[in-house]
């Protein structure tokens, strides 16, 4: 079964600076994507960004990049400028057959 | 707007009772799911639907049903087989339910069961 695992529960950043979380997938998929959601206090979750595993290109979202590796299974993502508005819980998400989600990690940003 | 629907917001029920959590959307979507979240537990799934008239269990789906009558709802009844109902619950939907989709969030609803 594929899982999803994200070592840092939490994560703080000051404001403007540049903050990287991580995570790891196990597969043995060879097609599939993967995806960073953000859950504000609001608990709505938001897309972040989407990579497919085809593309050796790392996606790309104005301040929100990824770090996306094949082979060591990772696919980090990395937050510039970090904003007050970034506050959030992020998972990550792996997209094969099925949609597993990463624990989440909570990341705060300090004025 | 566009979008996905769920209510109430917050739910209250007693233990033994069953309980519908409704989930509507107006995306045209094919594919609706229904995630439990807990906390330190990320997202688990616990039915999901690629067309109408038919729906597959998730990871956790014991305690629970849904059906697919209409390609808009995605009803989920909590019943009282769940051991531990009381979570926050996400519905979500994507235009297919292929790899590679986005999944679009509703708001959620609290179940609190006592």
């Amino acid at each position: 079964a594929q899982t999803v695992t994200q070592s840092q529960p939490e994560m703080s950043v000051q404001e403007a600076e540049t903050v990287t979380l991580s995570c790891t997938y196990d597969t043995s998929e060879s097609d599939y994507y993967l995806f960073w959601y953000k859950q504000p206090p609001s608990r709505q979750m938001i897309l972040v960004i989407r990579q497919e595993a085809y593309k050796q290109q790392n996606a790309t979202e104005n301040r929100f990049s990824v770090n996306f590796q094949k082979a060591a299974k990772s696919f980090s993502l990395k937050i510039s400028d970090s904003q007050l508005g970034d506050a959030a819980m992020y998972f990550c998400a792996y997209a094969g057959n099925q949609f597993y989600f990463g624990t989440g990690t909570s990341l705060t940003v300090i004025p | 707007d566009g979008g996905i629907t769920q209510s109430p917001k917050y739910l209250f029920r007693k233990e033994g009772q069953n309980v519908t959590l409704s989930c509507e959307q107006n995306l045209n979507h094919d594919a609706m799911y229904w995630y439990r979240q807990d906390p330190g537990q990320g997202l688990r799934l616990i039915y999901y639907s690629q067309i109408v008239n038919d729906f597959q269990k998730g990871d956790i789906a014991e305690g629970y049903s849904v059906s697919r009558e209409k390609k808009e709802s995605f009803p989920l009844t909590v019943t009282s087989a769940q051991k531990n109902p009381t979570a926050f619950y996400l519905c979500a939907s994507s235009i297919g339910g292929q790899r590679g989709y986005e999944q679009y969030f509703g708001p959620g609803t609290r179940l609190t069961v006592t």
